[in-house]
């Protein structure tokens, strides 16, 4: 298995502008994460989905940032305007979650990351 | 609200002797704990993990111990290599976190000495 799949590994863009981060999920998981790592807070939770379905955007910061899972495969992150202040590490996990079940299944698996740089 | 914490952000052994992470957490309804490690430039990947029905886990040179009344878990490594210098995320998860979400402490990175 290729395990989960990030592109771009890294980004430099100019404040303002879209950016797009896009990760393929293990085959077979049916849950997707996107966190954020930065010095300050850490690995923080932006959003999760649950068969494709989004399940909590609590973590997302602001309405610049949003998130898509058209399919089962395949998922986006994407901030329009970025600012100077979203420079971090971008990861994006899977996992087969059981409802109920609490066995290594739950296991998230993380991609390499994505490093964002708004200058 | 740090649901999970792990208060030392970074842990310097010499190589052979013993690394103790600690992890506190404040929600009751978490029932699974895991420990991630991570290096430079790679995403966190997994160690080990302890469901509250244990109190214990091991695998090998790495060993979790759970205290639920204390809300406390720690990762042992015995005996630590320098290949352990990465930073170690504790996680937690709980019935009702629909789909499998963790919420991670902020880290600690272990140095081990030659």
């Amino acid at each position: 298995d290729a395990g989960v799949i990030q592109s771009p590994r890294h980004e430099v863009t100019e404040m303002g502008q879209e950016v797009t981060l896009r990760c393929k999920p293990i085959s077979g998981h049916n849950s997707l994460f996107w966190y954020r790592q930065t010095m300050m807070r850490g690995l923080e939770l932006l959003i999760y989905f649950n068969n494709n379905v989004p399940i909590d955007d609590s973590g997302m910061p602001e309405d610049r940032f949003s998130a898509k899972m058209p399919n089962a495969s395949f998922s986006t992150l994407k901030i329009q305007p970025s600012e100077p202040r979203d420079s971090a590490v971008y990861f994006c996990a899977s996992s087969l979650a059981i409802l109920g079940g609490r066995d290594l299944e739950e296991t998230q698996y993380f991609g390499p990351g994505t490093r964002l740089l708004v200058l | 609200d740090q649901q999970v914490k792990q208060n030392s952000p970074s842990l310097s052994v010499q190589e052979g002797r013993i690394s103790i992470l600690n992890c506190d957490y404040t929600n009751s309804m978490f029932d699974y704990f895991l420990w991630y490690k991570k290096y430079p430039a790679e995403g966190p990947t997994f160690l080990i993990s302890i469901s509250s029905i244990k109190d214990k886990n091991e695998d090998g040179r790495f060993t979790v111990f759970l205290n639920k009344s204390a809300k406390h878990l720690s990762l042992h490594i015995v005996p630590s290599q320098p290949g352990d210098s990465a930073v170690y995320f504790c996680a937690a998860s709980g019935r009702g976190f629909q789909g499998g979400k963790l919420i991670f402490g902020q880290g600690t990175e272990l140095s081990v000495k030659p």
